[in-house]
């Protein structure tokens, strides 16, 4: 069975700090993942995806098939980056996500 | 990316009454529905896929009976909760999949069962 996990619920870093949101995953197969996030009173949205080797709004997240692990970084936290990230996988062929618990990230001006 | 609503965005009803949710693709052709749940503080939780003209595929552990999706139209899915109890007080979100497989996510109902 999938399972995705975030194992920091809240993390809080000052403005211009480095940022490291953790996640990691178990699957048998080949996963894809995903980083969504949530801005206050906002909905979830589609922050960025392994396949797409992308960096978006400054954050980028590899995918370490060693460590079962895809941890979403950005180098110099911003403000507007306070909101929940979650983590998600999809299986091989399949249309449906699994969630992990989700980060609220707090950043401190 | 694709507009999503959901009504109501909130809803209060008594134990033992059946509420309908809408989830409603404004602007984009969903050919997969997803429903989710997600409790206070946990993460959301797949409750049910849904292609548009074909029974709803549900997820281990969730109530079909109790569940019923409808997935009538490229833009229309609803989700409606039967003989509610408390204890399906939650926050439902729909989301949308069309010829691309990003998911877009409406903005979620708040369903309160007293």
């Amino acid at each position: 069975a999938q399972r995705v996990t975030q194992p920091e619920k809240l993390l809080s870093v000052f403005k211009g700090a480095p940022v490291e949101l953790k996640c990691n995953y178990s699957y048998s197969g080949s996963p894809e993942l995903f980083w969504y996030v949530q801005y206050s009173r906002q909905r979830l949205q589609l922050l960025l995806r392994h396949i797409s080797r992308e960096s978006i709004k400054g954050f980028t997240a590899d995918l370490n098939k060693g460590e079962t692990s895809f941890h979403l970084k950005k180098p110099f936290a911003q403000e507007e980056d306070s909101a929940m990230y979650y983590c998600a996988l999809r299986q091989t062929g399949a249309n449906n996500l699994f969630f992990g618990t989700g980060t609220r990230l707090t950043v401190i001006p | 990316g694709a507009v999503v609503s959901q009504h109501p965005s909130w809803v209060i009803c008594k134990s033992g009454t059946s509420v309908k949710i809408e989830c409603r693709s404004l602007d984009f052709q969903a050919t997969t529905m997803f429903w989710y749940r997600q409790f206070p503080k946990q993460s959301l939780m797949l409750m049910a896929t849904s292609n548009e003209g074909s029974k709803a595929t549900y997820e281990q552990g969730v109530e079909k009976d109790k569940f019923l999706i409808n997935h009538a139209s490229l833009t229309l899915s609803t989700l409606t909760v039967t003989s509610a109890h408390p204890e399906d007080s939650s926050f439902y979100i729909c989301s949308v999949t069309g010829e691309t497989d990003t998911q877009y996510f409406g903005p979620g109902t708040r369903l309160t069962v007293l």
